[in-house]
């Protein structure tokens, strides 16, 4: 049963715009969020976190928005560019784990020059 | 600084076989975690190894699967009588000392592991 869940496989966006990456999550022990990027053949590369008690986390062009209520979490990139263009993953973690990452299956995000 | 280095990059074994993966953390993180992906599936933890503290193996598949850790240092993920569903890619990450706040885990580049 998948705690994490990234519906859409995949995202097709034009440069300049903005790209907006879902996660739902079903596990509400959840606190602490996280969102990576992976390029091909290499490891996932820490972007952006938001903790529970948060609502909106900003990085330069990455802002990440949570909705407790609704259990889901969203990745904004604005303006998006083709260097953005990865496999994005969203993880969860829950207070007194031991930090084992809980991932989503990805959403793999192309940006169009 | 160097980062988290796995070998090998890919390794192509017959079922029935079994196999060693290499981890090297990064110096000084004393936290190191195993997870896979298969394909189309996201990363799915495997181990976690803190320290000179007994490892957490509760997300190994199977009893086939095993791992080492030297001190804080380098770590070794064996599968013995391999088998296709194993197929995967084996990250390796590590991180400075949880628990209590999560500190920044840094992947590895991955084994690509083919079984045929």
């Amino acid at each position: 049963d998948q705690q994490v869940k990234q519906n859409s496989p995949s995202l097709s966006v034009q440069e300049g715009r903005i790209s907006i990456l879902n996660c739902d999550y079903t596990n509400s022990m959840f606190d602490y969020f996280l969102w990576y990027k992976k390029y091909p053949a290499e490891g996932p590369t820490f972007l952006i976190s938001i903790s529970s008690i948060k609502d909106k986390n900003e990085d330069g062009r990455f802002t990440v928005f949570l909705n407790k209520s609704a259990k889901h979490l969203s990745l904004h990139i604005v303006p998006s560019q083709p260097g953005d263009s990865a496999v994005y993953f969203c993880a969860a973690l829950y207070g007194g784990s031991q930090g084992n990452l809980i991932f989503g299956k990805g959403t793999k995000l192309s940006v169009k020059p | 600084g160097a980062g988290v280095s796995q070998s090998p990059s890919n390794k192509v074994t017959e079922k029935g076989k079994d196999v060693e993966l290499r981890c090297d953390p990064i110096s000084g993180h004393t936290a190191l975690y195993w997870y896979r992906q298969r394909l189309g599936q996201g990363l799915e933890f495997l181990i976690y190894f803190q320290g000179n503290s007994a490892p957490d193996k509760s997300g190994l598949p199977s009893d086939r699967f095993s791992a080492e850790r030297t001190g804080e240092s380098v770590s070794t993920l064996t599968i013995q009588r391999t088998q296709q569903e194993d197929s995967a890619v084996y990250l390796c990450a590590s991180s400075l000392e949880p628990p209590g706040q999560y500190n920044e885990q840094f992947f590895g580049p991955g084994t690509r592991l083919t079984v045929l």
